[in-house]
C-alpha cells in the first residue's frame, strides 16, 4: 500500500485566495482525519471523519475552514479565504478503527499564505 | 481540561547511551498513551501504545513505561544511534472521543 496521499506538498499563495488541501487515505482505513502543525501549537486535530461522515469539527478554527469526504478514498481541507496566520503544515492521517488505533500519517502540506 | 506536557528542550546524548524521554500529564489517567517518531518534513510515524493498566511495553530497542500515579510515560531508547535523532511526540486519547491527542513533541539528537 503506498500509504496516505497529501497533495499537493507544498502550497504557496497570497491572502485571500482559496486553497484546497487534498489526501487519499489507505484503502479499508474507517477513520480519517485532518491536523495542522505549527511550532507555537504543535500539532491540533482539526476535524475527523468516520465512514466519511464528519464526528467532530471541533478543531476547526473558524468558517474560514471546511472539510469534505465524498468517498471512502478521498477528502479535502479547504480555506477560503487565506490569511497569513493560516501558514502551517497540514497532516491527513487515517486509521482502522477509532480510539487506540495507531494513525498512518502522510507527508503533509507545507501552506504558506503570504 | 486534560494537558499532555513534553519537555520543550531538545535532549542532546552520545551514541551508546539511553535517551529517555518524558510525556507528563495533567488531570485524569489517559486511557491509552501512544508514541510516535517524526523525521523533518515528514508525517509522525506510530512507535507504541501502552495502555493505561500496562506498566510497560517494549519493542527492539523502544521501552514505554505508564505511571498513572506521577501521571507520566516515559519512552526510552536504548543503545540509541545517530539514526535516532528525531522529534518524538506522545499522544493521547480525549476525552470521550478516544481520538489522539498530540503533545508538541521533544527533540532527540544523538551525537556519534
Amino acid at each position: 500500500d503506498a500509504g496516505v496521499i497529501q497533495s499537493p506538498r507544498h502550497e504557496v499563495t497570497e491572502m485571500g485566495q482559496e486553497v484546497t488541501l487534498r489526501c487519499k487515505p489507505i484503502s479499508g482505513h474507517d477513520y480519517l482525519f485532518w491536523y495542522r502543525q505549527t511550532m507555537m501549537r504543535g500539532l491540533e486535530l482539526l476535524i475527523y471523519f468516520n465512514n466519511n461522515v464528519p464526528i467532530d469539527d471541533s478543531g476547526m478554527p473558524e468558517d474560514r475552514f471546511s472539510a469534505k469526504m465524498p468517498n471512502a478514498s478521498f477528502s479535502t481541507l479547504k480555506i477560503q479565504p487565506s490569511e497569513p496566520r493560516d501558514s502551517a503544515v497540514y497532516f491527513c492521517a487515517s486509521s482502522l478503527g477509532g480510539g487506540s488505533e495507531k494513525l498512518f500519517f502522510g507527508s503533509g502540506t507545507q501552506l504558506s499564505v503570504l | 481540561s486534560q494537558k499532555i506536557e513534553q519537555n520543550s528542550e531538545a535532549l542532546n546524548i552520545q551514541e551508546g547511551k539511553t535517551a529517555t524521554l518524558t510525556c507528563n500529564y495533567t488531570n485524569y489517567s489517559p486511557a491509552y498513551l501512544q508514541w510516535y517518531r517524526q523525521d523533518p518534513g515528514r508525517g509522525p510515524v506510530f512507535l507504541l501504545l501502552i495502555r493505561e493498566n500496562e506498566k510497560e511495553k517494549r519493542k527492539e530497542r523502544l521501552k514505554v513505561t505508564f505511571d498513572t500515579t506521577l501521571k507520566q510515560s516515559l519512552f526510552h531508547i536504548t543503545a540509541s544511534q545517530p539514526a535516532d535523532s528525531a522529534t518524538y511526540l506522545c499522544a493521547h486519547e480525549s476525552g470521550g472521543s478516544y481520538i489522539p491527542t498530540f503533545g508538541r513533541g521533544t527533540s532527540l539528537i544523538v551525537h556519534p
